[in-house]
């Protein structure tokens, strides 16, 4: 069964710095996607990037990138020049291929961005 | 971009009553519908998956003639909370996967915050 793993406590870090949020997953399918999501208080789910596990590089979208090493099975997210605004809740999840295929998420890790 | 909208927001309701909570895909077909619960600080936790036109999968532990899930369009899913407990009071969300070229996007609701009195 797939597994997503995010250990880390509340994250904390100054403003404009970058951080690392961890994210381990556990599959034996080889086709299979992960993704990272912001949650504010709010409650929405924000989408901010996917890394397919066939991808030769590691995925960008602006200010965030995700350190994929498939050998380690971890896709960590790179939050660059942090902003008040990125203080939330984020999650890893995954997807294994296949029809109807449900995302499967981490605990979460809280961030919070000191100014 | 893809909208699902989630209706209502937060709900308040008496212990015993029956709330309804609906998604709806504004500019796709969703075929299918998943639909999470989150305690605060938690993860999103998966109850149960919906297809127009058929009976909804629950995911162990869940159940299904408590949380009431209908499909019955390609652009309306719904979840119904029958005879709602204090325990019940939760973040309820949903969830539309897309398929694309590339890669699978998933369109979430803006969540329904449930509190039962």
């Amino acid at each position: 069964a797939q597994k997503i793993t995010q250990t880390q406590p509340g994250m904390f870090v100054q403003e404009k710095e970058a951080v690392t949020l961890d994210c381990t997953y556990d599959t034996s399918d080889p086709s299979y996607g992960l993704f990272w999501y912001k949650q504010p208080s709010s409650g929405e789910m924000i989408f901010l990037i996917y890394q397919g596990s066939y991808d030769q590089q590691n995925a960008t979208e602006g200010r965030y990138s995700l350190n994929f090493q498939k050998a380690r099975k971890s896709a960590n997210l790179v939050i660059s020049a942090s902003q008040l605004g990125d203080s939330a809740m984020y999650f890893c999840a995954m997807r294994l291929t296949g029809a109807n295929s449900k995302l499967t998420f981490g605990k979460g890790i809280t961030l919070s961005v000191r100014p | 971009g893809a909208v699902v909208s989630q209706h209502p927001s937060w709900v308040i309701c008496k212990s015993g009553t029956s709330v309804k909570i609906e998604c709806r895909s504004l500019d796709f077909q969703a075929t299918t519908m998943f639909w999470y619960r989150q305690f605060p600080k938690q993860s999103l936790m998966l109850m149960a998956t919906s297809n127009e036109g058929s009976k909804a999968t629950y995911e162990q532990g869940v159940e299904k003639d408590k949380f009431l899930i209908n499909h019955a369009s390609l652009t309306l899913s719904t979840l119904t909370v029958t005879s709602a407990h204090p325990e019940d009071s939760s973040f309820y969300i949903c969830s539309a996967p897309q398929y694309r070229v590339l890669a699978m996007r998933y369109t979430f609701g803006s969540g329904t915050r449930l509190t039962v009195v």
